[in-house]
């Protein structure tokens, strides 16, 4: 099966910030990649699919990018609202579906 | 506006069932593959199985296959899964997830809000 890591596992930031948050796949996944976006106590949410897609109704502020084995999601400006765990997912090998262990975003 | 309620959570034994159910809106069911997906408390995020639109192709992760089912009724837009030999490491919160495609894509476009299901000893 194909295994996700993200780095890093947590980070402080403070509004306004430029953020990155790297996912690697353990092989190729060409562009077959997710980017989810969970609150505490909430579902989470798609952010981006297929690497670099932003899902209707996501601000700007966010995207992805990448191919093959690494990636990444960028915060331009972080936002109040931004401060949640973020999580990759490959859609490569249907149907397994694997996802990343998260990336936490905190206040700084 | 979409929206996916999922029911039928509770606490239960090892080696017990439970049924979980998963009430779809706001948009044409039958067009659309189905998930679940669950989240051990204070864990990530596992995928756990996947319906095809139809419900002609089903899909499980290692860890259930073999005690879990999917399954779907598209005339009451229902998605529905059945768990049976239950184990204490199947504990989590189990979300419903509405696929992008009708075939099972991988990309979980909307998400309900979970139901608990606690098994323990």
């Amino acid at each position: 099966d194909i295994q996700m890591t993200q780095s890093p596992s947590s980070l402080s930031a403070s509004v306004g910030d430029r953020v990155n948050i790297t996912c690697r796949a353990s092989e190729s996944i060409d562009r077959y990649l997710n980017w989810y976006q969970q609150k505490p106590g909430k579902a989470p949410k798609l952010l981006v699919y297929g690497a670099s897609t932003l899902q209707d109704g996501v601000p700007s502020r966010f995207s992805g990018d990448g191919a093959g084995r690494d990636f990444t999601l960028t915060i331009s400006s972080l936002q109040p609202e931004d401060f949640a765990t973020y999580y990759c997912q490959h859609n490569y090998a249907t149907p397994r579906f694997t996802f990343g262990p998260g990336t936490k975003v905190d206040l700084k | 506006e979409i929206h996916l309620l999922e029911s039928g959570g509770d606490l239960v034994q090892p080696g017990g069932s439970l049924r979980l159910s998963c009430a779809a809106s706001g948009f044409t069911f039958t067009n659309f593959a189905m998930n679940w997906v669950r989240q051990a408390p204070g864990k990530g995020l596992e995928w756990v199985s996947s319906i095809s639109n139809v419900g002609g192709t089903t899909y499980y992760a290692d860890s259930v296959k073999g005690r879990f089912t999917i399954s779907r009724d598209n005339s009451k837009n229902t998605l529905v899964l059945q768990m049976d030999s239950l184990r204490v490491e199947d504990t989590a919160l189990y979300y419903c997830a509405k696929d992008r495609g009708s075939w099972v894509r991988g990309v979980l476009d909307y998400w309900g809000q979970g139901a608990l299901v606690t098994v323990f000893s």
